[in-house]
């Protein structure tokens, strides 16, 4: 059962440009969560999903990011013109229901902007 | 808002000295409190979770506490190895409400066991 897959594991953005960050959650979890890390900080809670639903999108940024988890393929991340500030480590987690489960992370996408 | 402090930011111990690493939070008492591993370069991997009516947990080398009234989880690792280096992430789950799910982590504590 393969675990929690994200691509790409790095990406190197320029400013302005758009970064599109996937997660495929592990089989059978329909509950997928983006976290982010930024250098010396620890992981902050953006965006909790379930298929084709936000369920609490309270840590997201107001401009620039929005997710998705449609219902056939992964969830994305999509972050509009990136500035510097957005290099981190994002990382998706999923769990097959609400809360009161082990949330399985991927190994993380690390977003460099020039 | 719920904050969490970890006790310290790194902690250096001797091949099999026992590691005890602290978490503190504010506010209500979560639902639910989990300990995790992460690696450099790597996603957190969870290593166990306690819930507020229990008072401890074991698996393996690893125990972890929870005190309600003192607002604190301890996290034990007897017999350390080398191995065991690495970051370690206190995370709260409130349980309620619309934030069930909603994970909030710790900074982490770093530790490094020497040979």
């Amino acid at each position: 059962n393969a675990g929690v897959m994200q691509n790409p594991r790095h990406l190197v953005r320029r400013r302005g440009q758009e970064a599109r960050l996937r997660c495929s959650p592990m089989k059978g979890h329909s509950h997928v969560y983006w976290y982010r890390q930024l250098p010396e900080e620890g992981l902050k809670f953006m965006v909790y999903l379930q298929k084709e639903n936000i369920i609490d999108e309270s840590g997201m940024p107001k401009e620039r990011f929005s997710a998705e988890f449609p219902k056939e393929g992964p969830s994305i991340l999509r972050i509009q013109q990136v500035v510097r500030g957005d290099s981190a480590a994002y990382f998706c987690a999923s769990s097959p229901s609400r809360g009161r489960e082990t949330q399985y992370f991927g190994p993380g996408t690390r977003l460099l902007v020039l | 808002s719920q904050k969490i402090e970890q006790n310290s930011e790194a902690l250096n111990i001797q091949e099999g000295k026992t590691a005890t690493l602290t978490c503190n939070y504010t506010n209500y008492s979560p639902a639910y409190l989990q300990w995790y591993r992460q690696d450099p370069g790597r996603g957190p991997v969870f290593l166990l979770l306690i819930r507020e009516n229990e008072k401890e947990k074991r698996k393996e080398r690893l125990k972890v506490t929870f005190d309600t009234t003192l607002k604190q989880s301890l996290f034990h690792i007897t017999a350390s190895q080398p191995a065991d280096s690495a970051t370690y992430l206190c995370a709260l789950d409130m349980g309620y409400g619309g934030s069930q799910g909603n994970l909030i982590f710790g900074k982490g504590t770093k530790l490094s066991v020497k040979p």
